[in-house]
């Protein structure tokens, strides 16, 4: 299995524009998870999917980020307007429900 | 959620057994504990995961002592490509919500 696949895996853009991540989860996983790093807050929860349907959007910071999962193997995590605050490594990660979760390589985003 | 409190940093040398410990004071009974590993420039790891006494695999072991508010992940004879940032993480797994915290940057030295 290839595990966990990202795209992009860097991403620069500029202040004001639409930023997609794309995630496509291990075969056979229903649960995937979008998570993004900091240095300074560490890692965080944005969202959760179970069977595609988004279970906890809690963590999501603002009304900026949207994340979709159309089918069970892909799924995608957009900030429109984008900030420069919102530099960070994001990873999307999959599961058998609430086994061992599997992260992807991650998308470092840069906004300028 | 339950929030867990790890050393911020360790440093060890080649061949030493590690042992990481994380508090977590405020538990609830059908929380576990699991244990992760990230590689600079990689996505975390699952190492071990365990709900009380002792846990083994070919990795690590996790020690749990039966008031469950700390628990211990023990790397016997670390290596260099041990260095890593574990995460001790607590949480239920019926609703797939965990807390990373900030880790324990381990540095293992030749």
């Amino acid at each position: 299995d290839a595990g966990v696949i990202q795209s992009p895996r860097h991403e620069v853009t500029e202040m004001g524009q639409e930023v997609t991540l794309r995630c496509k989860p291990i075969s056979g996983h229903n649960s995937l998870f979008w998570y993004r790093q900091t240095m300074m807050r560490g890692l965080e929860l944005l969202i959760y999917f179970n069977n595609n349907v988004p279970i906890d959007d809690s963590g999501m910071p603002e009304d900026r980020f949207s994340a979709k999962m159309p089918n069970a193997s892909f799924s995608t995590l957009k900030i429109q307007p984008s900030e420069p605050r919102d530099s960070a490594v994001y990873f999307c990660a999959s599961s058998v429900h609430t086994d061992t979760q599997y992260f992807g390589p991650g998308t470092r985003l840069t906004v300028l | 959620l339950a929030k867990t409190t790890q050393p911020i940093s360790m440093d060890s040398y080649e061949g030493q057994e590690v042992n990481i410990t994380c508090s977590h004071n405020n538990i609830a009974t059908n929380d576990y504990i699991t244990w992760y590993q990230q590689f600079p420039s990689q996505g975390p790891r699952f190492i071990i995961q365990g709900y009380k006494t002792k846990v083994t695999n070919e990795v690590a072991s996790l020690f749990i002592p039966a008031d469950r508010k700390s628990s211990t992940l023990s790397l016997p004879r670390v290596s260099l490509s041990d260095t890593a940032v574990y995460y001790c993480l607590v949480g239920d797994i019926n609703f797939n919500k965990f807390y990373f915290g900030s880790g324990t940057k381990l540095n293992v030295k030749p």
